[in-house]
């Protein structure tokens, strides 16, 4: 079974420039979620999904940060104008159900530079 | 608010030692705990969890954890490291509220030594 796939793994880019990130999530799983991981810090949530309805997205800095998943399966993450303080890595996961204790699966992550 | 403390950024032990992580939690409700593992270039993957029932957790490659509501804690041991060992370790607990919201540690680097 394919775990979370995420594209791109690296991105450089300009401040001010846009950016996007693709998560294509575990085959049946509802809930999707996406982490920004500072570096020497934990992932912090940006948003969770059940199924295409973003269902917390109090976390996201809704200025410039953007997210949908069309039809309950991939979703995007974009960032428009992307600013130094965005540099980080970009996690995607998805879970089953959003019940609480259930096992998150993790992709490999977007790791952004923003120069 | 819930919150995650992980004691020691960096930890380093010989092959064979044991390995303990520290973590310890803050929560006004009963929480459920979990242990991810995240190796370099790779995504977390989850190591063990706690979620209200045998207080001593075994998990996956020889790991396991200690729920202690008295300490607050959940701390992550390993009887003996391997070299695979090698990795960052993040702690966790979900928020209360009906579904999974996790709220990480800020991560302990371990490094395995020959």
């Amino acid at each position: 079974e394919a775990g979370v796939v995420q594209s791109p793994r690296y991105k450089i880019i300009e401040k001010k420039q846009p950016v996007a990130f693709w998560c294509n999530p575990i085959s049946g799983h509802n809930t999707l979620y996406w982490y920004r991981q500072n570096l020497g810090q934990g992932p912090e949530l940006l948003i969770r999904y059940e199924n295409e309805e973003a269902v917390d997205d109090s976390q996201l800095p809704k200025d410039r940060f953007s997210a949908e998943r069309l039809k309950g399966v991939d979703s995007t993450l974009k960032i428009q104008p992307a600013e130094l303080g965005d540099s980080a890595v970009y996690l995607c996961a998805s879970q089953a159900s959003g019940g609480i204790g259930g096992e998150l699966f993790f992709g490999e992550g977007s790791r952004l530079t923003v120069l | 608010a819930q919150s995650v403390t992980q004691l020691g950024s960096h930890v380093s032990v010989s092959e064979g030692a044991l390995v303990l992580l520290r973590c310890n939690y803050s929560s006004s409700v009963p929480p459920y705990l979990f242990w991810y593992v995240q190796y370099p270039n790779q995504g977390l993957q989850l190591l063990l969890k706690y979620t209200s029932a045998a207080t001593l957790v075994k998990g996956i490659n020889g790991f396991e954890a200690e729920f202690k509501k008295s300490e607050t804690s959940f701390h992550l041991t390993k009887p003996s490291a391997h070299m695979r060992d090698a990795a960052e370790y993040f702690c966790a607990v979900s928020v209360s509220g009906g579904y999974n919201k996790l709220i990480f540690g800020a991560g302990t680097r371990l490094a395995v030594h020959p």
